[in-house]
């Protein structure tokens, strides 16, 4: 039972264009979201988060969307770099439980 | 500042041998994880502890046990090592949103 979906296992883009990863769920109880960004050999760094009562954050040059009615969530990184070549996970938890499940992961490759 | 810190990095294991891999933050924070990551696939919750003296299972608890008798430490037991259990595994700990992640070990058992 995979609550947290990834299913774009990897995807490739061009320098200075925009990277879009995608997560859906499943678990309507989820309220919290983070994207993780996971070099090899290390581990997983935070990214970005956002509550379900917003629709967007923005850092930088990576922005979250919500949409709680499709139950999905997506990053985009503008403009793509080639250091942000990296494995990006998505995360999400409960009320009170601060127990995150994780997606599978989407291998992101930014081609110079 | 460490944050996070696991050890061993790596190490094999023989099927049934058991072993314990440590982890322990410096950040005062209350809750700790532990995760397993197989190839291919996202990071698993085995156990989570949301302060000193309180721990709980997650998705994958089988084989494993934990304890928490400080804040800082949360030891994950492998008793009877199975091939399965070859993974890499990661510690975390958070005060209570944002996870920090040691480096992970790595583990094979043959």
């Amino acid at each position: 039972d995979q609550q947290v979906k990834q299913n774009s296992p990897s995807l490739s883009v061009q320098e200075g264009r925009i990277s879009i990863l995608n997560c859906d769920y499943t678990n309507s109880m989820f309220d919290y979201f983070l994207w993780y960004k996971k070099y090899p050999a290390e581990g997983p760094t935070f990214l970005i988060s956002i509550s379900s009562i917003k629709d967007k954050n923005e850092d930088g040059r990576f922005t979250v969307f919500l949409n709680k009615s499709a139950k999905h969530l997506s990053l985009h990184i503008v403009p793509s770099q080639p250091g942000d070549s990296a494995v990006y996970f998505c995360a999400a938890s409960a009320p009170g439980t601060y127990k995150y499940i994780f997606g599978t992961g989407t291998r992101l490759k930014v081609l110079a | 500042n460490a944050g996070v810190t696991q050890t061993p990095k790596f190490r094999i294991l023989k099927i049934g041998q058991s072993m314990t891999l440590q982890c322990t933050q410096d950040m005062n924070h209350n809750y700790m994880y532990w995760y397993r990551q197989d190839p291919g696939m996202g990071l698993k919750l085995i156990y989570y502890s949301v302060g000193a003296g309180i721990t709980d299972k997650g998705e994958v608890p089988n084989g494993y046990n934990v304890s928490r008798s400080t804040t800082e430490d949360f030891p994950l037991r492998l008793e009877l090592a199975a091939p399965s259990q070859t993974s890499v595994y990661f510690c975390a700990s958070s005060p209570q949103a944002l996870c920090t992640f040691g480096s992970g070990t790595r583990l094979t058992v043959v």
